[in-house]
Order: structure tokens, then C-alpha cells, then sequence
């Protein structure tokens, strides 16, 4: 079946500018994350909903950054004034519930470059 | 706070030889602890998990022990395949925590 999509693959934007960045989760999964990865790290949480809630925000970096959810399906991170230290794989997960017993399905990433 | 610290790689082996890539961790609770892999041009995917002390995570002949007197959760394989090239990531959630900390990635290698 079809896994977590993301949209677009790679995306470059001059310092300032706004971005969006789109995760298609897998049917019928409740919990989505949002992650990024610099590079030489690892994944980095950012944001976790449950349904069309944000449940945990705790890991957005500043208020430039923000993710919705409006239907408990696809989401969106937004990017607002974007810097050039935004740089990086911004990966999207999915899973059933949530959890430690549900585990994460990524998607491939989408490569945000800033210049 | 939360951290995992993995051995830093790339990592290259023959094929049919044995592999350890060692992880360690912090936390303040009792997490629970696994591997992730990304094969290439795929997204991370899970390989094993292990959610209690002495519990041992296996798949596809990988194999790892939560060791809570080591604070550790080596993965390790006996035969390692060409297939098997991917980064290996450590990382461990605290119990009803909504996020996974990872560590840096572990390049692996496998060649003929």
C-alpha cells in the first residue's frame, strides 16, 4: 500500500521567503510527526499531532515554524522568514496511534535549502 | 535530559562478516529503545525495538539487548549482506513521551 508522501522532494528558497512543506500520512493513521534532520544528525522532533490537534509543539524551534493538520489527514509546515540555518531534511512519520507500541512510518523527506 | 550517542561510522565490511554498532544512552526514566534504518533513496523505517531491561529486539538478523547496567542497546548481526548497507539510527522515547530521540546515524557498508 501506499506509504507517508512528501511534497515537494526538494525545495530551494532565497532567504526571507515563505515555504510550505506538505506530508500525505498513510490511510486510516491518527498520530503524525514532523522531524528534521541536519545534516550529520540525526532526526530532530519538531511537532506531533493527534487527529487535527497539535498535542506536542514542543519542538518547533521558534514562532517562524508552524504545522497544521485541518482534517486529521494531510498536514502542513509552514515556514515563515525562512533563514538560512533552516536548511535541512524535514521528514514527516505517521502511525496508527501513537505511542511506543505504534510504529513510526516515514516519509522520504523533503530537502529544504535556503540561500 | 534525553540523549542517545552512537558509534560514529561509515562503517565497511566484507559480506558474511559480523557486526556490532554500538549505542549508549541517557534518560531519565526507563525509555524504551530502538533501531531505525534507511536504506538508500527509502524512507527511516523500523528494524527492532526493545521497551524493557533484558528485553531483546530481533528482525531480519539484527539483534539487540536493552542493558539497563550498561545503559547500552548494541545492534549486531553474525552475516552481514550486501542488502544490508543503510544508516542505522539509535533511538530511544520515554515512556508516554510523543517523540523519538535519535542519534547521529551510523553509515554502513557492505561490500562483495
Amino acid at each position: 500500500g501506499a506509504g507517508v508522501s512528501q511534497t515537494p522532494s526538494n525545495k530551494v528558497t532565497e532567504k526571507g521567503k515563505y515555504v510550505e512543506l506538505r506530508c500525505d500520512p498513510i490511510s486510516g493513521h491518527t498520530a503524525l510527526y514532523w522531524y528534521r534532520q541536519s545534516l550529520g544528525q540525526g532526526p530532530e522532533f519538531l511537532i506531533y499531532f493527534q487527529g487535527t490537534g497539535a498535542a506536542d509543539d514542543s519542538g518547533l524551534p521558534n514562532d517562524r515554524f508552524f504545522a497544521v493538520r485541518p482534517e486529521g489527514s494531510v498536514s502542513t509546515l509552514k515556514i515563515q522568514r525562512t533563514e538560512r540555518g533552516d536548511s535541512a531534511v524535514y521528514l514527516c512519520a505517521s502511525s496508527l496511534m501513537g505511542g511506543n507500541n505504534s510504529p513510526l512510518h516515514f516519509g522520504n523527506g523533503t530537502r529544504l535549502t535556503v540561500t | 535530559g534525553n540523549s542517545v550517542t552512537q558509534m560514529e561510522g561509515p562503517v565497511t565490511l566484507s559480506e558474511e562478516a559480523f557486526l556490532t554498532i554500538n549505542c549508549t544512552y541517557t534518560a531519565t526514566g526507563y525509555p524504551s529503545l530502538f533501531w531505525y534504518v534507511q536504506y538508500p533513496g527509502e524512507g527511516l523505517q523500523l528494524l527492532l525495538k526493545a521497551t524493557k531491561a533484558d528485553d531483546k529486539g530481533s528482525n531480519k538478523g539484527f539483534e539487540a539487548t536493552y542493558r539497563k547496567e550498561t545503559t547500552s542497546f548494541h545492534l549486531e548481526k553474525g552475516s552481514v549482506q550486501v542488502s544490508d548497507s543503510a544508516v542505522y539510527f539509535c533511538a530511544l522515547s520515554e515512556p508516554g513521551a510523543n517523540n523519538l530521540f535519535f542519534g547521529t546515524g551510523t553509515r554502513l557498508t557492505v561490500i562483495p
